[in-house]
């Protein structure tokens, strides 16, 4: 049990583009989302964190304009990078967390690049 | 400030010894602390969770302490085995939202 997918796994796109990543939780109710980047060799630097229904919180430093997230059901959170350009290139890694439950699980990650 | 640390070099051993990473912590009143496994492109993998009134939690080869006074948590796997290699995250889980807070994580290469 708790899985958690993400798609695409990994995204080529040109700069000026936008760029949405989905997030589910497959076998259960995802009440909090999480969303991550990692750089390489580098730690998860948390981004926003997302109630189901409720706008999400953003961590200091991250443009909530630019990184849009949805949380619009219990299984599902998207998160789309907006005019993307080549420094938004990364590691983007979602998590979820029932209802009731400490443990995230986090889904494996989708490769952005931005040429 | 506000710090998470881990080993910093990466650790190198021989299969069949344990390995044990550390992960220390500044300024910061965790509820609970879990530990992670990354390997290369993928998502972390949960591992652990001790909460803050919990001394030792043990999951087959693996053996988590947390000492809350000390402001540390060390991670050992007995009878290391080469599909241990990975990158292992220290991730501290504060009250109230429970944001979850990572380390830089420590290499581990467990030689044949």
């Amino acid at each position: 049990g708790a899985v958690v997918s993400q798609h695409p796994s990994w995204v080529i796109c040109k700069s000026g583009t936008s760029v949405k990543i989905e997030c589910r939780s497959l076998d259960f109710q995802a009440t909090t989302m999480f969303w991550y980047r990692q750089f390489p060799k580098q730690s998860l630097m948390l981004m926003a964190t997302s109630n189901e229904g409720s706008k999400a919180t953003y961590e200091q430093g991250v443009e909530k304009d630019k990184f849009l997230i949805n949380h619009a059901s219990l299984t599902l959170s998207t998160l789309t990078v907006t005019s993307a350009h080549p420094e938004d290139s990364s590691f983007y890694i979602c998590s979820a967390r029932g209802q009731g439950g400490n443990e995230q699980f986090f889904g494996p990650g989708t490769r952005l690049t931005v040429l | 400030s506000q710090k998470i640390e881990q080993n910093s070099e990466a650790l190198n051993i021989q299969e069949g010894k344990t390995a044990t990473l550390t992960c220390n912590y500044t300024n910061y009143s965790p509820a609970y602390l879990q530990w992670y496994r990354q390997d290369p492109g993928r998502g972390p993998v949960f591992l652990l969770l001790i909460r803050e009134n919990e001394k030792e939690k043990r999951k087959e080869r693996l053996k988590v302490t947390f000492d809350t006074t000390l402001k540390q948590s060390l991670f050992h796997i007995t009878a290391s085995q080469p599909a241990d290699s990975a990158t292992y995250l220290c991730a501290l889980s504060l009250g109230g939202g429970f944001k979850t807070i990572f380390g830089a994580g420590t290499r581990l290469f467990v030689k044949a």
